[in-house]
């Protein structure tokens, strides 16, 4: 089980330049989350997808679009990015580890820098 | 919205000394979850309260969460340079289940 896969692990961007970030889980997952985390402020939601067919804006949504392509893809998409975009993105899923409730399993994360 | 502030940012200690972070809501959370992410690597669960007052242990490592289910804290005995890393809670967002991250409370670990 591969659990939650992101790709690209680093990119470098000039500003304007647009950049999908692809994540996949193999874990059957309905929910889906676009996670950024810059230094001293922890992870900030920008979208997420509580099933197939449906996505939502979360804390940080400006900048960003996501497409939830089927139930195991959700990529966010940078159309034109910015120095303000450069982050550590983190792609999760929300299941079931076993317990009663639910847990969130994080990919390994994008570096983006943008210049 | 809902804030999730979580305190200290940092806290440096010798190995062996004990850690504590804490973390405190403006909202009543049904529950709370803690994940640690060690240095360049991702966030990973370590466990959820649910329950006023519940106290739960793993190893070295004791969670608990307030009776007004509004705070919680993690605290680490006899800390090890294995755990290094920063701490979040997190907390579900109103009606929401999607949980809210702390700014998370990083701790280094001096030999």
């Amino acid at each position: 089980n591969a659990g939650v896969t992101q790709t690209p692990k680093f990119q470098v961007l000039k500003t304007g330049q647009s950049m999908t970030l692809q994540c996949a889980q193999d874990m059957n997952h309905n929910s889906m989350y676009w996670y950024r985390q810059d230094p001293g402020m922890g992870l900030r939601l920008i979208y997420y997808s509580a099933s197939e067919g449906t996505t939502d804006k979360g804390e940080v949504p400006n900048g960003y679009n996501v497409s939830r392509l089927n139930k195991r893809e959700f990529s966010l998409r940078l159309e034109s990015a910015a120095p303000s975009q450069t982050s550590v993105y983190f792609c999760a899923s929300w299941g079931l580890a076993g317990g009663l409730n639910g847990e969130l399993f994080f990919g390994e994360g994008s570096r983006l820098t943008v210049l | 919205g809902q804030q999730v502030m979580q305190i200290p940012q940092y806290q440096h200690v010798q190995e062996g000394e004990d850690f504590t972070t804490y973390c405190n809501s403006s909202t009543t959370l049904s529950n709370i979850q803690w994940y640690k992410q060690r240095p360049g690597g991702h966030p990973v669960f370590l466990i959820q309260l649910v329950k006023s007052g519940e106290v739960k242990k793993q190893k070295r490592l004791t969670f608990q969460f307030g009776e007004a289910k509004k705070n919680s804290s993690l605290h680490i005995t006899a800390t090890q340079t294995t755990d290094v890393g920063t701490y979040f809670c997190a907390g579900p967002s109103g009606g929401s289940y999607i949980p809210t991250f702390g700014r998370g409370t990083s701790l280094i670990v001096h030999p």
